[in-house]
């Protein structure tokens, strides 16, 4: 299994471009979600979606847009790119879990986004 | 979501056990205690979790007293790989097969020769 998997490594845009932050995980999992991480501070979530067809918001939604159209793929769209969105973005799946069950969260690589 | 405070750094020699402590004084009665390491420029890695009382794996212990108020990683006999940030969760399951979990800013450990 390659397990969760992000494109592009790193990425510059200029401001007000737009472009997709791509993800996928190969392990069948549910749930998936994108943070962002600024230097030195914690992940803050954007949005996450607990299945094919659902997506729901997190802390930080504005400035991004999600679409789940497949299990496997769980895509960011930036919509007009600003600085304040400079960061690192991390995608994570995992399985779905019911009340009462751990949780353990399977994170990619990180996609490094700089708006100039 | 219950908060989390931990220490924002420590040190520690190589071959000692450390212990960072995080306290969760609004932790719900269905929320689940889990530690997250994060090495520079890579994804949280997924360490251990527990609800009460210890839990024990291959790389780090949790220890988590009666009223689950705050809990404790230990991780025994640290090397130079274990200099990373390592984050405290609080997790409340939010209906609809999913956890919200979330990331404060973590302890960052370093472990020195």
């Amino acid at each position: 299994n390659a397990g969760v998997t992000q494109t592009p490594k790193f990425q510059v845009l200029k401001t007000g471009q737009s472009m997709t932050l791509q993800c996928a995980q190969d392990m069948n999992h549910e749930y998936m979600s994108w943070y962002r991480q600024d230097p030195g501070m914690g992940l803050r979530l954007i949005h996450y979606s607990v299945g094919a067809g659902i997506t729901d918001q997190g802390e930080v939604p504005n400035g991004y847009n999600v679409s789940r159209s497949t299990t496997e793929d769980f895509p960011l769209r930036l919509l007009s790119a600003a600085p304040s969105q400079t960061s690192v973005y991390f995608c994570a799946s995992s399985y779905s879990k019911v009340a009462g069950d751990p949780y353990e969260q399977y994170f990619g690589p990180g996609t490094r986004l700089t708006v100039t | 979501l219950a908060k989390t405070t931990q220490p924002i750094s420590m040190d520690s020699y190589e071959g000692q056990e450390v212990n960072i402590t995080c306290s969760h004084n609004n932790i719900a009665t269905n929320d689940y205690i889990t530690w997250y390491q994060q090495f520079p420029s890579q994804g949280p890695r997924f360490i251990i979790q527990g609800y009460k009382t210890k839990v024990t794996n291959e790389v780090a212990s949790l220890f988590i007293p009666a009223d689950r108020k705050s809990s404790t990683l230990s991780l025994p006999r640290v090397s130079l790989s274990d200099t990373a940030v390592y984050y405290c969760l609080v997790g409340a399951y939010s209906g609809a097969g999913s956890y919200q979990l979330t990331f404060g800013k973590g302890t960052k450990l370093s472990v020195i020769p």
